[in-house]
Order: C-alpha cells, then sequence, then structure tokens
C-alpha cells in the first residue's frame, strides 16, 4: 500500500497570510505513459463530507477559489492557500489514486492564528 | 446538482450487520463507480472498496474482505454497503463518493453526507 504522509499536523496562520501544506508519498505516483500525477487534495470542514479542491495534484476543481492551488510531481506534494481566509479554517486531506487501495494522509488541520 | 443523499444514522450492536444505502440523482448513475471511505471520530479517512454500477463488480480494501458487501440496484439508483459482524472500532461516519468510470485510476469528485454508525452495547 502507498503510505501518504502530511505535515505539518496543525497550523495556525494569520488571516491573509499563506498557508503551506506538504505530502509526502512512499512511491511515486506520477504515472509515466501520461505524465500525470495521481494525487488530491480534499478540504473537511467540521460535520461536513470532505470537499475536492485539487486533482491530478496541481488542477483546481471548478469553483475552488484561486487561492489554492497544489504543486509537485513524484512523492512530494504541497497545497497552498496564498491568502487565508476564515472559511478556510477546516482539515484537508492528499489522497493519492494511483493504485488501490487508494490512501489518505493523516489531515492537517488550518486554524487562524 | 449532483446529490449523493445517505441513509441515516444507525445504532448497532456487536457482532450484528448494517445497511448504508447511497442515492444518486443529477448523473448518470452506472457512470461512476461509487467508493466506500469510513471515517472512526476524530480520525482519518480510510478506504473500503468500491462498485461498478455497470456492472456490479466490486473490489473490496484487504482489512475489510469477507465482511464487506457492496451491491446496488440501478432501477432506483442506489448503491448499497453491508458491514457484518460488527465490532466496537467500526464506530464511524460511513461516506459513498463517486469516481467517474473511465479507463484507468480518476479522482473522487463528490461524496454523500455521511451516515454514523455506532457499534455498543
Amino acid at each position: 500500500d502507498i503510505v501518504m504522509t502530511q505535515s505539518p499536523d496543525s497550523l495556525a496562520v494569520s488571516l491573509g497570510e499563506r498557508a503551506t501544506i506538504n505530502c509526502k508519498s512512499s512511491q511515486s505516483v506520477l504515472y509515466s505513459s501520461n505524465n500525470k500525477n495521481y494525487l488530491t487534495w480534499f478540504q473537511q470542514k467540521p460535520g461536513q463530507p470532505p470537499k475536492l479542491l485539487i486533482y491530478w495534484a496541481s488542477t483546481r476543481e471548478s469553483g475552488v477559489p484561486d487561492r489554492f492551488s497544489g504543486s509537485g510531481s513524484g512523492t512530494d506534494f504541497t497545497l497552498t492557500i496564498s491568502s487565508l481566509q476564515a472559511e478556510d479554517v477546516a482539515v484537508y486531506y492528499c489522497q493519492q489514486y494511483y493504485n488501490i487501495p487508494l490512501t489518505f494522509g493523516g489531515g492537517t488541520k488550518v486554524e487562524i492564528k | 446538482q449532483v446529490q449523493l443523499v445517505q441513509s441515516g444514522a444507525e445504532v448497532k450492536k456487536p457482532g450484528a450487520s448494517v445497511k448504508v444505502s447511497c442515492k444518486a440523482s443529477g448523473y448518470t448513475f452506472t457512470a461512476y463507480y461509487m467508493h466506500w471511505v469510513r471515517q472512526a471520530p476524530g480520525q482519518g479517512l480510510e478506504w473500503m472498496g468500491w462498485i461498478n454500477p455497470n456492472s456490479g463488480g466490486s473490489n473490496y480494501a484487504q482489512k475489510f474482505q469477507g465482511r464487506v458487501t457492496m451491491t446496488r440496484d440501478t432501477s432506483i439508483s442506489t448503491a448499497y454497503m453491508e458491514l457484518s459482524r460488527l465490532r466496537s472500532d467500526d464506530t464511524a461516519v460511513y461516506y459513498c463518493a463517486r469516481v467517474p468510470l473511465r479507463r484507468g485510476y480518476n479522482p473522487i469528485d463528490y461524496w454523500g453526507q455521511g451516515t454514523l454508525v455506532t457499534v455498543s452495547s
């Protein structure tokens, strides 16, 4: 199974400041034949299901604000919130869909400082 | 609009079974896999398996092999997840989530609202 490791476990950022979340996979999730990274980022607010933010590591889902961006390739990935807003307080998860079983990172809790 | 509406909360005793439903609307039910993911209280996300609503074929995580059964009823666009021999550590919110039924693996793009299953004597 591919192990997904996120860091940090939590972070507190001032409103308007940048938040950066890291995700590392135990093996590459880059499929060489199509040069795509099989990685998504989800946002989960309390009492709600996860919501898709980013897929193919860097493609923003329709309707997701452009302050959210994903980057990285192979085994190392980053989710960046360029200017944190109050509504961004949530837990963020990375997940690989390179192979089965699908596996998730442990989550990163983002709070306001 | 896309909707995945799950059945209501359940309380079960250890050793019992639970069957959670997920009714799809707003899209072609047979054009998307249905995955099931659970989340224990205060914990992360754990993938359980998927069903292909078109063929009925399924694939389960090794951890749940022999205890989980995923089925579907295409006439009412509903997927089901049944978990048997429940234990207290099966207490969790169970989510259905859809994935486009295209060649290769694709991302989960929409989740149901979740169903809380509590296992307690």
